[in-house]
């Protein structure tokens, strides 16, 4: 099945802890992205990869990294959370298309403390 | 640069009510436009798109139609059911590979029995 894995579905964790959320693809897909989900605010771009080895920021990457070593993963690092980073946050990825619909996994939703 | 516009809500139906959402758009160029809907605890998934002016892009039952004139992208169905409680999302694509993507708020919908 098609699909975009993202772990932890849940994670608490305390201010400058580090963390890492996993993303993974099974759909030879070259883009992946990061967003996160806020009330009010919807959903703002953190970090893409248009493939291998190649990163961009997006509208908020402050605070952020990401990696894109192989084409199936892209996680997203925390070196040293805040609580203003509590969100819900969405890997995506998509062929490299103007009509390419993007695929979404199913959320991992932070609480920094 | 390019926004997209649409009604936060929540917008709260009776079921078998007509629904429209409506959706505009500024953008360079001649955009693709989708929409897509997240269920709840889910990621966003792909409901329907258009990529041109006039096109109709539907699915499930929901329609909407690419208005260059009006700059416009509304989804309509014409009776919900309480399974089509979600938080629904316009967004326009303008070229350049996925990184392109512009999502509006989101219109949270209610659909009581």
């Amino acid at each position: 099945e098609a699909q975009v894995t993202q772990n932890p579905r849940y994670l608490i964790t305390v201010t400058g802890k580090k963390l890492t959320v996993t993303c993974s693809q099974n759909m030879n897909h070259e883009y992946m992205s990061w967003y996160r989900q806020d009330p009010g605010l919807g959903l703002r771009q953190i970090y893409y990869s248009m493939n291998v080895e190649v990163t961009d920021k997006g509208d908020v990457p402050e605070g952020y990294k990401v990696s894109r070593k192989e084409k199936r993963n892209f996680p997203l690092i925390l070196e040293s959370p805040s609580p203003n980073q509590t969100s819900l946050y969405f890997c995506a990825s998509s062929w490299r298309s103007e009509n390419s619909p993007l695929h979404f996994g199913n959320g991992t939703r932070l609480t920094v403390t | 640069g390019n926004s997209v516009t649409q009604m936060e809500g929540p917008v709260t139906l009776s079921e078998e009510a007509f629904l429209t959402i409506n959706c505009t758009y500024t953008a360079t160029g001649y955009p693709s436009l989708f929409w897509y809907v997240q269920y709840p605890g889910e990621g966003l998934q792909l409901l329907l798109k258009a990529t041109k002016a006039d096109d109709k892009g539907s699915n499930k039952g929901f329609e909407a139609t690419y208005r260059k004139e009006t700059t416009s992208f509304h989804l309509e169905k014409g009776s919900v059911q309480v399974s089509d409680s979600a938080v629904y999302f316009c967004a326009l694509s303008s070229g350049g590979g996925a990184d392109g993507l512009t999502f509006g708020k989101g219109t949270h919908l209610i659909i009581q029995p």
